[in-house]
């Protein structure tokens, strides 16, 4: 079935440093989605990527979508410790279309 | 608030026993979706039900079992507990289930003794 492989497993930055999780798949994608959870909270939907090479932003988010549609990113510039969390990618996978979770990037922010 | 409530939110049990976590999905929304995740662990997909019908099953054991009422709520059965089924328990809906965003509810915390 489907599976996406999402990296790093784990991000320690100081706070103000970039910060960069990659999800990536071996088959072509119809769209991706990323979600954050928040320690002790529950995933948050942030954004659905469709189209080959589509970027978003979201203030200091930034999204894109890979040209082969095999890729994506979730770049966070300057780093709050509000960024704090896990970041999961989801892909439309199974016999059904139900989503498939990446294993998510686990943030954490040094004040 | 993501509009989707999960009841207990916490739930402490002993080996062998029974429980039942319950979902009300977002009004309107016609998928449940049932997820496991462990300690510092990423989401694993239980079951999915659509408008009352099982869609899709992921890694559900045995031991667990759920359904989705007429009025689209949905309990998720857990029966003969184990130490390792300790674990935060999420129910999340979306409007068709076709890979459509899924708005999560803040989750059982399950504990057994």
């Amino acid at each position: 079935g489907q599976q996406v492989m999402q990296i790093p497993q784990y991000q320690h930055v100081q706070e103000g440093e970039d910060f960069t999780t990659y999800c990536n798949s071996s088959t072509t994608l119809s769209n991706i989605q990323w979600y954050k959870q928040r320690p002790g909270g529950h995933p948050v939907f942030l954004i659905q990527l469709v189209k080959s090479g589509e970027v978003k932003k979201q203030k200091r988010l930034t999204f894109q979508f890979g040209e082969a549609k095999k890729n994506s990113s979730l770049h966070i510039t300057a780093t709050q410790t509000t960024d704090v969390g896990t970041y999961f990618c989801a892909v439309r996978g199974g016999s059904q279309g139900n989503l498939i979770f990446g294993k998510g990037t686990k943030l954490s922010v040094k004040p | 608030d993501s509009g989707v409530t999960q009841t207990p939110k916490h739930l402490i049990t002993a080996t062998g026993q029974r429980v039942t976590l319950r979902c009300s999905p977002r009004s309107g929304d016609l998928s449940v979706y049932w997820y496991q995740q462990s300690l510092d662990q990423g989401l694993q997909f239980l079951i999915q039900y659509y408008n009352g019908e099982e869609r899709a099953k992921g890694n559900i054991l045995e031991r667990f079992s759920a359904q989705q009422f007429p009025d689209l709520h949905s309990e998720l059965n857990l029966s003969s507990l184990e130490l390792g089924d300790s674990a935060l328990y999420f129910c999340a809906s979306s409007v068709v289930g076709f890979g459509d965003t899924q708005y999560f509810g803040p989750g059982t915390r399950l504990t057994v003794l």
